[in-house]
């Protein structure tokens, strides 16, 4: 167990919908990552906050955006799904912002229809 | 933007022998090199990471090498045994960036 959390474990929705990912960092961490995981995409960054502010940017997509909450928790927001955005995405933690050793959540297996 | 080449994609061992996974970047500036586990359906567990300023690093059976020059990187796996079988991904951390770039994994299986 990292002691990152995620919820929810699993996610169905449909075509068009928006669905929101919660991801908890391990005490003390500050910083948040997420990662989305598709079979013929491996793992790819998305976006990282650092103590509530956005620090990194990876090949996020517009209709994707995400938070992070004064208590640290972050949320990664999907709207007007496709089929294509059926993945595994995956929160990581760390406790700064540069060069940390990031742990990861077990993930929210996400399937639109 | 940096790019990770991981190789091989599949890899297949006896139990006790050594395994290899080698990774190489395009980033001159890459500084940290983390090596994660991934069991199915599970999250990606950090086995050993090295960072630029040292050549090799060992962890019991889990050992990684650097060559900053040639710009790759190794994980060996000696004495394998089943609960090894796994994909492994190795990844780069470009500058002051935290965003790791992984290569596209290696499926480990460990066979009897």
């Amino acid at each position: 167990d990292s002691g990152v959390t995620q919820t929810p474990k699993h996610l169905i929705t449909a075509t068009g919908q928006r669905v929101t990912l919660r991801c908890s960092p391990r005490s003390g961490d500050l910083s948040v990552y997420w990662y989305q995981q598709s079979l013929d995409q491996g793992l790819q960054f998305l976006i990282q906050y650092y103590n509530g502010e956005e620090r990194a940017k990876g090949n996020i997509l517009e209709r994707f955006s995400a938070q992070q909450f004064p208590d640290l928790h972050s949320e990664l927001n999907l709207s007007s799904l496709e089929l294509g955005d059926s993945a595994l995405y995956f929160c990581a933690s760390s406790v700064g912002s540069e060069q940390e050793t990031q742990y990861f959540g077990p993930g929210t297996r996400l399937l639109v229809l | 933007g940096e790019n990770v080449e991981q190789h091989p994609s599949t890899l297949s061992v006896q139990e006790g022998d050594s395994a290899v996974i080698k990774c190489t970047y395009s980033d001159s500036a890459s500084n940290y090199f983390p090596w994660y586990k991934q069991e199915l359906g599970k999250r990606p567990q950090l086995i050993i990471d090295i960072r630029s300023n040292v050549g090799e690093k060992k962890d019991q059976r889990i050992a990684v090498t650097l060559n900053k020059t040639a710009k790759h990187f190794s994980l060996h796996i000696t004495e394998t045994q089943p609960e090894d079988s796994a994909v492994y991904f190795c990844a780069a951390l470009t500058g002051t960036a935290s965003k790791l770039t992984f290569g596209t994994g290696t499926r480990l299986q460990v066979t009897l």
